[in-house]
């Protein structure tokens, strides 16, 4: 059973250009999750996903900021005209959602740089 | 809405001593509740759950973390420190209904002492 698999792991990206991060989510879970973490805080909720739908998005979440799930598996977060506020790392996560609860669990990040 | 707290940004201990990390949440529906813990330039990875149930709970590498309601607290504990526990610990809270997404504290780094 593999985990969640983000890439890429890191980007360094000159400020203005579009950048676009992975996740392949554990096989079979119908719930993706994207956060945002800076250094020193907890991860930050930026959108989530049943399935192939993307049902609420952070108010963190810019119009430059775009993710989608097409196929209800792998996620793409696209961040485009980047900004040095953009810099962070970028979590993604997937559940299974069932009555009794679900566990998050946690892809190991896209670091992104800004420059 | 839902948010957590976590007195102290570091905790030291040394090794083999008692560590305790506090937790305080603040929800309007009744909480799962979890500790999730991050080594350096890694994801995060799940220590224990709350959901229902026994308010004791016990997770990987001997932590445990005890829910009280009526404190609003989920702290974590552990006998006795390693040096391998050196890590950011998160305390996080979800609704149990709806989507269920996390909402962490900001976290408490754990030094630990030879």
């Amino acid at each position: 059973d593999t985990g969640v698999s983000q890439n890429p792991r890191h980007k360094i990206t000159k400020r203005g250009q579009n950048v676009t991060f992975r996740c392949d989510p554990i096989s079979e879970h119908n719930r993706l999750y994207w956060y945002r973490q800076t250094l020193g805080q907890g991860p930050e909720f930026l959108t989530y996903f049943q399935n192939e739908a993307q049902l609420e998005k952070s108010r963190l979440l810019s119009d430059r900021f775009s993710a989608e799930r097409p196929k209800g598996s792998f996620s793409t977060l696209e961040i485009q005209r980047t900004e040095q506020g953009d810099s962070a790392m970028y979590l993604c996560a997937s559940s299974f959602e069932s009555q009794g609860g679900n566990t998050i669990y946690f892809g190991e990040g896209s670091w992104l740089t800004v420059v | 809405a839902q948010s957590v707290t976590q007195l102290g940004s570091h905790v030291s201990v040394s090794e083999g001593a008692l560590v305790l990390l506090r937790c305080n949440y603040s929800s309007s529906v009744p909480p799962y509740l979890f500790w999730y813990v991050q080594y350096p330039n890694q994801g995060l990875q799940l220590l224990l759950k709350y959901t229902t149930g026994a308010t004791l709970v016990k997770g990987i590498n001997g932590f445990e973390a005890e829910f009280k309601k009526s404190e609003t607290s989920f702290h974590l504990t552990k006998p006795s420190a390693h040096m391998s526990d050196a890590a950011e610990y998160f305390c996080a809270v979800s609704p149990d209904t709806g989507r269920r997404a996390l909402t962490f504290g900001s976290g408490t780094r754990l030094q630990v002492q030879p």
